[in-house]
């Protein structure tokens, strides 16, 4: 099946610095990547939507200059938490989408969690 | 909007077999997934289902009913390791964008 892979697993920074999260996929070409986040027993809520090549389309109460998404080719996506704070602290998923099985699936990554002390 | 609802937990037996339902009211609807996620791991994808009935894989079966607007998801000789929360998805019509529940923490008990 389609692995997509997520650099860091775990990454701990300190207030105010920036931090970025690599997203790829191995063995697939992904067209659309998206970016998630989990609160703890929580669901997941989409952040943004990345399509190769072009801007990402945040979702309504993301702020796009605090949450920098790059999708320079069609296996790698970066998101940035720029001057992150406390409450940044997350489990942050992507998933791509565009092979595998079906171009309807979306393979996730193992996540990221982020902790800003 | 999105409103998917499932229940927040359910605790079974070794050996026996749970239903976790899903409803949903969504402004569209191209198919609904159902998704494992164990304690800080990613979702793995389980099921799909975009026609009505039943779609059976193994020990794991989902079923849709798209007029009802709800799915359920079917674990049978549960193990200790199905131990974790399943996620109800909803994708939209015209984006391939997901929509989640809440999720069902489902506990398997000896």
């Amino acid at each position: 099946g389609a692995v997509v892979s997520q650099h860091p697993s775990r990454v701990i920074c300190k207030s105010g610095t920036s931090v970025k999260i690599e997203c790829r996929s191995l063995d697939f070409q992904a067209t659309t990547m998206f970016w998630y986040r989990q609160f703890p027993k929580k669901s997941l809520m989409l952040m943004a939507t990345s399509n190769e090549g072009s801007k990402a389309t945040y979702e309504q109460g993301v702020e796009k200059d605090k949450f920098l998404i790059n999708h320079a080719s069609l296996t790698l996506s970066t998101l940035t938490v720029t001057s992150a704070h406390p409450e940044d602290s997350s489990f942050y998923i992507c998933s791509a989408q565009g092979g595998g099985t079906g171009s309807y699936e979306q393979y996730f990554g193992p996540g990221t969690r982020l902790t800003v002390t | 909007g999105q409103n998917i609802d499932q229940p927040t937990e359910m605790t079974a037996t070794e050996g026996a077999i749970v239903q976790i339902n899903c409803t949903y009211q969504t402004s569209g609807f191209n198919g609904l997934f159902w998704y494992q996620q164990h304690a800080g791991e990613a979702p793995t994808f389980l099921s799909y289902n975009v026609l009505d009935g039943l779609e059976e894989k193994g020990r794991f079966s989902s079923f849709l009913s798209r007029s009802k607007g709800y799915s359920y998801l079917l674990l049978k000789e549960l193990q200790m390791k199905d131990s974790a929360s399943y996620l109800c998805a909803v994708r939209d019509t015209n984006d391939y964008k997901l929509s989640f529940g809440a999720g069902t923490t489902v506990t398997v008990r000896a």
